[in-house]
């Protein structure tokens, strides 16, 4: 069974560039969700995706968004890069967008804005 | 709305010491709690979890009950290793609605020979 896979490892960026983020799900699952985790601090809620379609969202602009593919992968885009978008971006995998199903995490892109 | 705190850290322990690592959260209805350990360089892994009040998870010797009465998740164990040092994060999942997880900031844990 292979686990979340996301890419690249790290990424460097100009500020007002944009970045795209990529993630496979785990084997099976078809829901992703996105998470930014700032150094020093727990990771914050940006989407989720669930068959195709954004289902949930937490308090981020709409520089921030996102896509899932047919196979269940998905993208995240951010437009306009600021130096606080810098972060570990987490992707995680889960069997539904319901209940307390288990959410896998994949190793995280980590962006560095300058 | 819903949130999670966390005692602050960095926790630096002796091996074989105890440890507790406090979680209280805030949440309507019948949360769900987890606790997710994120070692040096890597993604999150989930260690332990409760769905219902007074359940205790448990998991390579860590434990932690669900207090509903008390709103807390403490992490517990009894005899730490070195290779447990790690950043421990505090979770919870609100009833109903998808699955997002809210998390606490998170607690790192030294522990020495």
């Amino acid at each position: 069974e292979t686990g979340v896979t996301q890419s690249p490892t790290h990424l460097i960026k100009t500020r007002g560039q944009q970045v795209t983020l990529r993630c496979s799900s785990q084997s099976g699952h078809n829901t992703v969700s996105w998470y930014q985790q700032a150094l020093g601090q727990g990771p914050q809620f940006i989407f989720q995706y669930y068959r195709e379609e954004e289902n949930g969202r937490g308090n981020f602009p709409p520089r921030f968004s996102g896509l899932q593919f047919p196979n269940y992968s998905s993208e995240l885009n951010v437009n306009a890069l600021e130096l606080d978008d810098s972060a570990l971006y987490l992707c995680a995998s889960s069997g539904s967008s319901g209940g307390a199903y288990e959410q896998y995490f994949g190793p995280g892109t980590r962006l560095t804005v300058t | 709305g819903n949130s999670v705190t966390q005692m602050e850290g960095p926790v630096t322990l002796s091996e074989e010491a105890f440890l507790t690592i406090n979680c209280t959260y805030t949440a309507t209805g019948y949360p769900s709690l987890f606790w997710y350990v994120q070692y040096p360089g890597e993604g999150l892994q989930l260690l332990l979890k409760a769905t219902k009040a007074d359940d205790k998870g448990s998991n390579k010797g860590f434990e932690a009950t669900y207090r509903k009465e008390t709103t807390s998740f403490h992490l517990e164990k009894g005899s730490v290793q070195v290779s447990d040092s790690a950043v421990y994060f505090c979770a919870l999942k609100g009833t109903g609605g998808y699955n997002k997880l809210i998390f606490g900031a998170g607690t790192r844990l030294a522990v020495h020979p």
